[in-house]
């Protein structure tokens, strides 16, 4: 089975609107934490944000937020008021375990956003 | 404070040469990975080091791939008698001793195998 999943290939946003862009991942850890990552067309990976699975609040970064459904197995980003500089591709991540253990990340196949003026 | 540098960024080899990867950590970082990222897919662990120290190589290929972090000096990637499936771009990352865990990528070496 797939650690992480995202489903949307592709997703087109208008300029200053909201996006949301999903995840669903599987562990039976309780530990872990999940992060998304931005991959602009220059190729390099952009830590965005970051959520333990003891959090009890959805994490926050400017203008990423992250909604954080525990039950639902789900870490969907949103990104609001969205910005030309957003197309990129955008990776969820997770990491079993907590931070003492072997801490690989595990990625998803990626959504490539797409912002449009 | 730089980040995690990788060099080269481009890498040309023939089938059967050895591909020498490169990754320096950013500072005070004592943890690197390595992953490998194929065409419009997404990143794929390959091992995990400390100083001196493979902790977790479940990722990489048993034949013609290694690693190392050494005392001193950066990570090395090898891969031995290249083929075109390796073909890929290899990100390293690093992340510190404490903290939640987070990576921090390197720009990646994207090599190709003619």
């Amino acid at each position: 089975a797939q650690k992480i999943t995202q489903t949307q290939p592709g997703m087109f946003v208008q300029e200053k609107e909201a996006v949301t862009l999903d995840c669903t991942y599987d562990t039976s850890d309780p530990s872990y934490g999940l992060f998304w990552y931005k991959q602009p067309s220059s190729g390099e990976m952009i830590f965005l944000i970051y959520q333990g699975s003891y959090d009890q609040q959805n994490a926050t970064e400017g203008r990423y937020s992250l909604n954080f459904q525990k039950a639902r197995k789900s870490a969907n980003l949103v990104i609001s008021a969205s910005q030309l500089g957003d197309s990129a591709m955008y990776f969820c991540a997770m990491r079993e375990g907590d931070r003492t253990g072997a801490n690989n990340l595990f990625f998803g196949t990626g959504t490539r956003l797409t912002v449009i003026p | 404070n730089a980040g995690v540098m990788q060099n080269p960024r481009h890498l040309v080899r023939r089938r059967g040469q050895e591909a020498r990867l490169r990754c320096s950590p950013m500072k005070g970082h004592s943890h690197v990975y390595w992953y490998r990222q194929l065409p419009e897919e997404g990143l794929k662990f390959m091992v995990y080091l400390q100083k001196e120290n493979i902790i977790d190589e479940s990722g990489m290929p048993k034949e013609r791939f290694s690693a190392e972090f050494p005392k001193e000096g950066p990570s090395i990637l090898r891969i031995q008698q290249v083929v075109r499936g390796d073909s890929a771009a290899y990100f390293c990352a690093s992340s510190p001793p404490v903290g939640a865990g987070e990576q921090f990528f390197g720009p990646g070496t994207r090599l190709t195998v003619l």
